[in-house]
């Protein structure tokens, strides 16, 4: 079956200007989470959605980070005012439960 | 200092070599491990978990944990080029099973 899918797969951004990156979940699946990963290092979690229900965004790095997930379905996340070390490959995963997660393949977002 | 420490890499073998993978850990009272492959351009994919005592084997990959050097290890036996790629550890945060990655280590297999 379909896998998670985000898109744009790539993304250039100048310094300051917003962006939004978009993940689909594999339908049904409950639980939705973001990643940032920088070059060089591994996923760095950022928020976690069970639905609608954002119930942890503890791994946001700054106010200028904002995710949703409306309808507990697709998910958003926005970066306002990007900033050159927001450069990095934004990942998203879903699952049925809080076990194992299948990652998308991510959104390579370039700030210059 | 991160809680699961990785060798970057990158580990370059020849097709058919045993490779050995390690993280260090630094909380004793992890009790449960993830290892993930990803490759170039894709997201993680979990290979496997493993609890803190004993080993798990699950065809060519087996996952170990020394409690008591805190050491996490993957072996790949008859490596092919197909495994080429970065290999996450990861433990699992708070009372989630959301992951705490390593850096990972770049893996080569050349034919």
């Amino acid at each position: 079956g379909a896998g998670v899918s985000q898109s744009p797969r790539y993304k250039v951004a100048k310094r300051g200007q917003d962006v939004a990156l978009r993940c689909d979940p594999i339908s049904g699946h409950v639980s939705l989470f973001w990643y940032q990963q920088a070059l060089g290092q591994g996923p760095e979690f950022l928020t976690y959605f069970q639905n609608e229900a954002q119930l942890d965004k503890s791994g946001l790095p700054s106010d200028r980070f904002f995710a949703e997930r409306p309808e507990g379905s697709v998910s958003t996340l926005k970066i306002q005012r990007t900033q050159q070390e927001d450069s990095a490959v934004y990942l998203c995963a879903s699952s049925l439960s809080s076990e194992e997660q299948y990652f998308g393949p991510g959104t390579r977002l370039t700030v210059t | 200092q991160k809680e699961v420490e990785q060798d970057p890499g990158p580990l370059s073998v020849p097709e058919g070599a045993i490779v050995s993978l390690n993280c260090t850990y630094s909380n004793s009272a992890f009790q449960y491990f993830m290892w993930y492959r990803q490759y170039s351009r894709k997201g993680p994919e979990l290979l496997m978990y493993t609890y803190s005592s004993g080993n798990k084997e699950d065809g060519r990959f087996t996952a170990q944990v020394d409690k008591s050097s805190k050491y996490i290890s993957l072996f790949i036996r008859d490596s092919q080029p197909s495994d080429s790629a970065t290999y996450l550890c990861a433990r699992p945060s708070g009372g989630s099973y959301i992951p705490t990655f390593g850096r990972g280590t770049s893996l080569i297999v050349h034919p």
